[in-house]
């Protein structure tokens, strides 16, 4: 069975630095796609971050960045100069290449503290 | 360029009444999925819709609950004789082809509750 994990269910910092949030996985399959969302209050669902299995470089989107350890199935998120506007939920999600099915994870709920 | 449309955003119902929650694409999107998310929890797929088909309905309860995506109009998932376990956030996603390969872009959820 597919899994995400996201074992960090809180965390915070402060405003301008730097958090990185955990994410692991569990597949068979080589081709697959892994995202970063987030969820404001607002409840609203936003791409954040998505990494290709097959591309070994890093994506990042300006202040967000991802570390992906293919071998050790890990793909966390690095959030640099962290402003209060980034306080929010953060799911990690995964869906094999050629699916539509994303399974998330339980997310990770992050408070930036001024 | 609108996004995912839903509405209502927050729905109430008494327990053993019918909720309707509609789900408008993307503008040029004519894939649409439907997930359920249970406070403190992850989203979780229920089903997939190609315009005026059913793709994949695998995460759907057997019972009670149905969707559509009709020619013209919005989607629609719909659950009848709704009990408390149904009271959860329904978020609807769109995408331009229907596979990992395009991003899916969610709406801001219905959130249901059964009293």
């Amino acid at each position: 069975a597919q899994t995400v994990t996201q074992s960090q269910p809180e965390m915070s910092v402060q405003e301008a630095e730097t958090v990185t949030l955990s994410c692991t996985y569990d597949t068979s399959e080589n081709n697959y796609y892994l995202f970063w969302y987030k969820q404001p209050p607002s409840r609203q669902m936003i791409l954040v971050i998505r990494q290709e299995a097959y591309k070994q470089q890093n994506a990042t989107e300006n202040r967000f960045s991802v570390n992906f350890q293919k071998a050790a199935k890990s793909f966390s998120l690095k959030i640099s100069d962290s402003q209060l506007g980034d306080t929010a939920m953060y799911f990690c999600a995964f869906s094999t290449s050629g699916t539509y099915k994303y399974i998330f994870g339980t997310g990770t709920r992050l408070k930036v503290l001024a | 360029n609108a996004g995912v449309m839903q509405n209502p955003r927050h729905l109430v119902r008494r327990r053993g009444q019918e909720a309707r929650l509609r789900c408008s694409p993307m503008k040029g999107h004519s894939h649409v999925y439907w997930y359920r998310q249970l406070p403190e929890e992850g989203l979780k797929f229920m089903v997939y819709l190609q315009k005026e088909n059913i793709i994949d309905e695998s995460g759907m309860p057997k019972e009670r609950f149905s969707a559509e995506f009709p020619k013209e109009g919005p989607s629609i998932l719909r659950i009848q004789q709704v009990v408390r376990g149904d009271s959860a956030a329904y978020f609807c996603a769109s995408s331009l082809v229907g596979a990992s390969d395009s991003p899916l872009h969610f709406g801001n959820g219905t959130r249901l509750t059964v009293t």
